[in-house]
């Protein structure tokens, strides 16, 4: 069985970054494109973006000029970087890899709430 | 992008009754590339359809998706106690922009 797990600082002060790792078990990170997601009560669940072993990587719009994504498969782990974070950045962060034919999430992590708050 | 609107924002049903959730995409949805999710509180989304009508591993028969274009539909045939949840849909077939909508609420009558 897949298992993803998110970690990295609750809080953080705004402009600083963001900075989240999930560790992946139970299969290789090489052969899927996996995501990153976040949930917060205002906007509900928003995709931020994908990143795939070769190195390719697509994110949202809205959120392009500030994300940065990787995946280490020496380590089986991807990472986020969210930069000059203000408090519409605070929310529930969640990494989940895509299905096989791409674009749905069949495996999720449970989640890591990162606030953003002087 | 693809605006996803979901209807009803809560469906109030007793255990065993039918369930049927909507989401209403703002174009059409290529490939009617579209996913439902459940989540309960404190949990993270679980898939249960792709591709509009494919049930994902290990979903119970009780849950089916249909539609196409800009409609779509979940049905849950016989609520369970464990059913009462938040739904989201899903769209992917509009890149590079995955859009989710807001989700139903199915609670308890």
């Amino acid at each position: 069985q897949v298992q993803l797990q998110e970690s990295g600082p609750a809080l953080i002060r705004p402009s600083e970054i963001l900075s989240l790792t999930c560790s992946v078990s139970g299969d290789s990170i090489s052969p899927y494109y996996w995501s990153w997601i976040r949930q917060s009560p205002g906007k509900g669940l928003e995709w931020i973006g994908y990143t795939y072993a070769s190195g390719h990587t697509n994110s949202n719009p809205s959120l392009k000029s500030r994300v940065t994504m990787s995946l280490d498969a020496s380590a089986n782990q991807l990472s986020l970087r969210l930069t000059s974070v203000t408090a519409a950045d605070t929310a529930v962060y969640f990494c989940a890899r895509e299905g096989r034919g791409g674009g749905f999430f069949d495996f999720w992590g449970q989640g890591a709430l990162v606030t953003v708050s002087s | 992008e693809i605006v996803l609107t979901q209807s009803p924002g809560t469906l109030s049903l007793s255990p065993g009754e039918r369930a049927t959730l909507s989401c209403r995409a703002s174009q059409t949805v290529n490939s009617d590339y579209l996913a439902w999710y459940q989540q309960r509180p404190g949990q993270a989304p679980r898939l249960l359809i792709y591709g509009t009508a494919s049930r994902a591993t290990g979903i119970p028969d009780r849950f089916s998706g249909s539609g196409s274009g800009t409609d779509f539909t979940l049905t849950i045939s016989g609520l369970e106690p464990e059913d009462f949840a938040l739904y989201y849909c899903q769209q992917y077939g509009n890149s590079p922009l995955w859009t989710f909508g807001q989700g139903t609420k199915v609670e308890v009558k």
